[in-house]
């Protein structure tokens, strides 16, 4: 499975947008990148996903590097409820990786009031 | 509500007896999947199924079985647990393909004394 790359950490202060990067440097031509996120007690939630163009949803934007070998998910007015582990993946569109969603260790946001 | 239903949310049980969680979804998705979440180890996909009467393998699926004969319904056995079997449990799922999201469960937290 390709694998993404994410800081462990990140801190922000509450109204203020956060970026949150990923590098996926052997991201194949098929894959799609999806954002989850956990908040603590409960399950992963979906945030956002993407192929190849930015892409904007009622919860954050996804922009997507034109080589396609990272990704920044932006929450533009962070929130104490925005804290959470945030998690970059592939999702494979074929082959052994079909459908599967293959988490990593996630970036902790943690959003100062 | 779209949602994905698993029971129970707490389990304690003691090694040997069978168990079995279950796991319900309402929105008609061909691919469910169960996880398992571990301190430092993060979420491991246990089995999959991409349609009813068609499952597979995950990551760690020793000592797990499961079903898939409607198409709402995925539930996880543990024929025999084991205290390496405790964690925290969930179950997903997604229409097919790498385009879409998927949906978790709340979790069930399964202690094996």
């Amino acid at each position: 499975d390709a694998k993404t790359t994410q800081p462990n950490s990140m801190e922000s202060n509450e109204e203020e947008p956060v970026h949150l990067p990923c590098n996926h440097s052997t991201i194949s031509g098929t894959d799609y990148i999806h954002w989850y996120r956990q908040l603590p007690s409960q399950g992963p939630e979906y945030v956002i996903h993407g192929l190849t163009s930015n892409v904007n949803n009622r919860m954050a934007s996804l922009a997507i590097a034109e080589d396609r070998k990272s990704s920044t998910l932006i929450l533009h007015r962070a929130t104490l409820r925005d804290a959470a582990v945030y998690y970059c993946i592939l999702k494979g569109a074929g082959g052994t990786s079909y459908g599967k969603l293959t988490f990593g260790q996630g970036t902790i946001l943690t959003v100062h009031p | 509500e779209a949602q994905v239903t698993q029971n129970p949310r707490y389990l304690i049980t003691v090694t040997g007896k069978k168990l079995t969680v279950t796991c319900s979804q309402n929105m008609n998705h061909e691919y469910m999947s169960w996880y398992r979440q571990d301190p430092g180890l993060g979420l491991r996909q246990i089995y999959y199924s991409m349609n009813v009467e068609v499952t597979d393998k995950g990551d760690v699926p020793e000592g797990y079985k499961v079903s898939r004969k409607e198409k709402r319904n995925f539930p996880l056995i543990l024929e025999s647990p084991s205290p390496n079997q405790t964690s925290l449990y969930f179950c997903a799922s997604s229409i097919q393909g790498a385009n879409y999201g998927y949906t978790f469960g709340s979790g069930t937290r399964l202690t094996v004394v």
